[in-house]
């Protein structure tokens, strides 16, 4: 079975650095594509952008350039998302989800991480 | 690159059926079939309900079905249950640079 989990809930203070995790399991992690996804309080859904683990071969939305890094380790299976300095507007929820290709659909999804960044 | 515009809401009673569009540009839904739709269900994570346009996962209902015609793709819920209460957004793939383009989102009401 399939299954993307992701890292707890984190409150943080602007300016902190924080880096959030998908762990995957049930398929081959090198041959597919991680995206994850922001969601913003009451707000819709944003592509932020997409890893290969195989050869970690990384793609960013324009929006999402410079703002964060996105990384995996394909020894421990798992993506990261992180940042080196926190605002408030990165107040939201983050989705990792799967995908055979970067024009392929985002077929499975971790639960989500909540982050709350607030002084 | 904006959202892809989709009504606010839509609403109808059991056993009906609806339509949610979805309205892009010639950069996106204009220039791909590449265009998906997910189920979101308040405090869960996005399902699949269509991809390629029209494509339906394994294990999704097939009162789901998806179409495209130009710029506008579109969603249709037939035989409307209260479980489809729910958001649903569209996605179009947008280029290499873009990557995905979502749209503004659509609350279904039963």
């Amino acid at each position: 079975e399939v299954q993307l989990v992701q890292s707890g809930a984190e409150v943080k203070k602007p300016g902190e650095s924080l880096k959030i995790s998908c762990q995957a399991s049930g398929y081959s992690f090198t041959n597919y594509w991680i995206g994850w996804v922001r969601q913003m309080p009451g707000k819709g859904l944003e592509c932020m952008g997409i890893i290969y683990p195989g050869d970690s071969d990384t793609r960013y939305s324009p929006s999402f350039q410079g703002q964060v890094t996105i990384s995996a380790d394909k020894s421990i299976s798992t993506a990261y998302l992180q940042w080196s300095s926190l605002k408030a507007s990165d107040t939201a929820m983050y989705y990792c989800a799967r995908r055979d290709t970067p024009t392929e659909p985002l077929d499975y999804w971790g639960q989500g991480t909540l982050v709350t960044v607030s002084s | 690159q904006s959202a892809l515009t989709q009504p606010a809401s839509v609403s109808g009673s059991p056993g009906q059926s609806i339509t949610i569009s979805c309205t892009g540009t010639s950069s996106d839904i204009g220039s791909y079939i590449l265009v998906s739709w997910y189920q979101q269900h308040p405090g869960k994570a996005p399902k699949l309900m269509i991809y390629e346009g029209s494509k339906r996962p394994s294990g999704v209902s097939n009162r789901f079905s998806g179409s495209k015609s130009g710029n506008t793709a579109s969603l249709t819920i037939s035989g409307l249950q209260a479980e489809d209460e729910a958001d649903y957004y569209c996605c179009s793939y947008a280029g290499r640079t873009t990557l995905d383009v979502f749209g503004s989102g659509t609350k279904v009401t039963v």
